[in-house]
């Protein structure tokens, strides 16, 4: 069964500092997805990444820059020189695919609170 | 802008009361999921759906069931409303097949039992 753990249950920083957000995932699987979502204080979640298990060149996009290993089932997220706006609970959750239904399923880990005071 | 919506952002309802949780998306995907969010738990599927009709129970169905009878809704009915049962529902939707899995996310429901 597939399994996402985020020990960091809160995470407070200053305008302006990097913070990594930590992600350790179980699985069987050959070919997984793994993702980053973002939940404002308005409650909708929103998505940030999709990374193919095949694929572990880490990826930057803006402040945000993602490390996917393999080797350490870890994809850790950080965000650099935070802003206020930065701040939300941050999700990470791995894929299952249903082959007889075609479906896929997110697991999700239990999500660290980032609060940035400016 | 593609969407997903939930009929009611705040509900309250009583014990033994039975609930309707509304959801509709307008990207045409053939996978719908109920989640619940519950502070320190994440988020945990419910049911899900990956076609008209068809339904599949996830970690915890227990006390729920659902109702796709329309691509583009989906909807959740708690049958006897308990206090348990106070949460934030999401629902979210998602294209078919193996490499996609990006779900969309409505803006969520947050029942109160009383």
């Amino acid at each position: 069964a597939q399994k996402v753990t985020q020990a960091q249950t809160e995470i407070s920083v200053v305008e302006k500092e990097d913070v990594t957000l930590d992600c350790v995932y179980e699985t069987r699987d050959t070919t997984y997805y793994l993702f980053w979502y973002k939940q404002p204080p308005s409650g909708e979640l929103v998505f940030l990444i999709r990374r193919n298990s095949f694929d572990e060149q880490n990826e930057i996009s803006g402040r945000y820059s993602w490390n996917f290993q393999k080797s350490t089932s870890s994809f850790n997220f950080t965000i650099t020189a935070s802003q206020v706006v930065d701040s939300a609970v941050y999700f990470c959750a791995l894929s299952e695919y249903y082959l007889q239904t075609g479906a896929n399923n997110l697991f999700f880990g239990t999500g660290t609170r980032l609060t940035v005071i400016p | 802008d593609v969407k997903v919506t939930q009929s009611s952002r705040y509900l309250v309802k009583r014990t033994g009361e039975k609930v309707f949780l509304e959801c509709v998306q307008d990207m045409d995907h053939e996978n719908m999921f109920w989640y619940r969010q519950d502070p320190g738990l994440g988020l945990r599927l419910i049911y899900f759906s990956y076609d008209v009709k068809m339904k599949e129970k996830g970690d915890i169905p227990e006390g729920y069931s659902v109702s796709r009878e329309k691509k583009e809704r989906f909807s959740l009915i708690l049958e006897s409303a308990s206090t348990n049962q106070t949460s934030m529902y999401l629902c979210a939707s998602s294209s078919g097949g193996e490499g996609t899995g990006e779900l969309f996310f409505g803006e969520g429901s947050r029942l109160t039992v009383l």
